[in-house]
C-alpha cells in the first residue's frame, strides 16, 4: 500500500527565512510526485509534478526536489502570501489514477 | 467561467435528508474525480470517472451515490448520512490519468450533518 508522510505538521516562519518541507514516501513503482498548495476555504491548487529521483523543478520562491524516499519543498525567502497548507501525493505504475496524499504541512509566514 | 467549479460551497443537513453536491469542469477534461477532506487527515480518493464512466469505487458507503451525466458534470447524491460524513468534498478533473495531466480541484463544498 503507497504511504504518504508530510513533515513537519506546522511550520512557522519570519518573512525572508528560507526553510524546507518534507515529504517521505514508499509506493511500488512511482509514477508521478505532486505538490499542491491549498488556502483555507479553497481547494488544492497544482504546483508540480515530479517523475525521477534527481529532478527539480522551481516556481518563484519555490523548489521541489526529489530522491527514491522523499521530496523537499524547499521555500527561499518567504512572503506572507507564501502561507498556506503544502499537500504531497503520490501515484503509482499501477492501471488506476489513484492519487495517495499526505496530511499536509500548515505553514505560516510571519511579516 | 473556467476551471472547477462546485455548488454549493455550504450545505447543513439532517440525518434523514437528501441533497446532491454539483461539479463541473470547464477545462475540457475527460476524467473527474470525488474526494473527501476531513481535519488532520489527507485526502480520500471516493469515486473516479474516465468518459462518464466509473473506473474507480474506494469503498465508499452506498449511502454516497454518484453520477457522471456527461464529461463536464459531476455529481455526489446523498441520502441517510452520518455526522462522521461532516467534511470538505472536493471535485477534481484531469485530462487523462497520467502523472504528466494533474488533477486540478474546485473549491468543495462544507459539509454538515446535523
Amino acid at each position: 500500500e503507497d504511504q504518504v508522510t508530510q513533515s513537519p505538521e506546522a511550520l512557522r516562519l519570519q518573512e525572508g527565512e528560507s526553510s524546507s518541507l518534507n515529504c517521505s514516501y514508499t509506493v511500488s513503482g512511482l509514477r508521478g510526485l505532486f505538490w499542491y498548495r491549498q488556502d483555507p476555504g479553497k481547494g488544492p491548487e497544482f504546483l508540480f509534478t515530479l517523475y525521477s529521483a534527481g529532478e527539480e523543478k522551481e516556481k518563484e520562491r519555490l523548489k521541489a526536489t526529489l530522491t527514491k524516499k522523499e521530496s523537499f519543498l524547499h521555500i527561499t525567502a518567504p512572503k506572507p502570501e507564501d502561507s498556506a497548507t503544502y499537500l504531497c501525493a503520490v501515484q503509482n505504475t499501477g492501471a488506476n489514477s489513484k492519487l495517495t496524499f499526505g496530511k499536509g504541512i500548515t505553514l505560516s509566514v510571519r511579516p | 467561467e473556467t476551471g472547477v467549479t462546485q455548488t454549493p460551497r455550504h450545505l447543513v443537513m439532517g440525518m434523514t435528508n437528501k441533497k446532491s453536491l454539483k461539479c463541473e469542469q470547464h477545462l475540457g477534461h475527460n476524467a473527474m474525480y470525488w474526494y473527501k477532506q476531513s481535519a488532520k487527515k489527507p485526502l480520500e480518493l471516493m469515486f473516479v470517472y474516465n468518459f462518464k464512466e466509473q473506473t474507480e469505487n474506494n469503498s465508499v458507503p452506498s449511502r454516497f451515490s454518484p453520477e457522471c451525466p456527461n464529461s463536464s458534470h459531476l455529481f455526489l447524491h446523498l441520502h441517510t448520512l452520518q455526522p462522521e460524513d461532516s467534511a470538505l468534498y472536493l471535485c477534481a478533473s484531469s485530462q487523462g490519468s497520467g502523472p504528466n495531466q494533474p488533477q486540478h480541484f474546485g473549491d468543495g463544498t462544507r459539509l454538515s450533518i446535523l
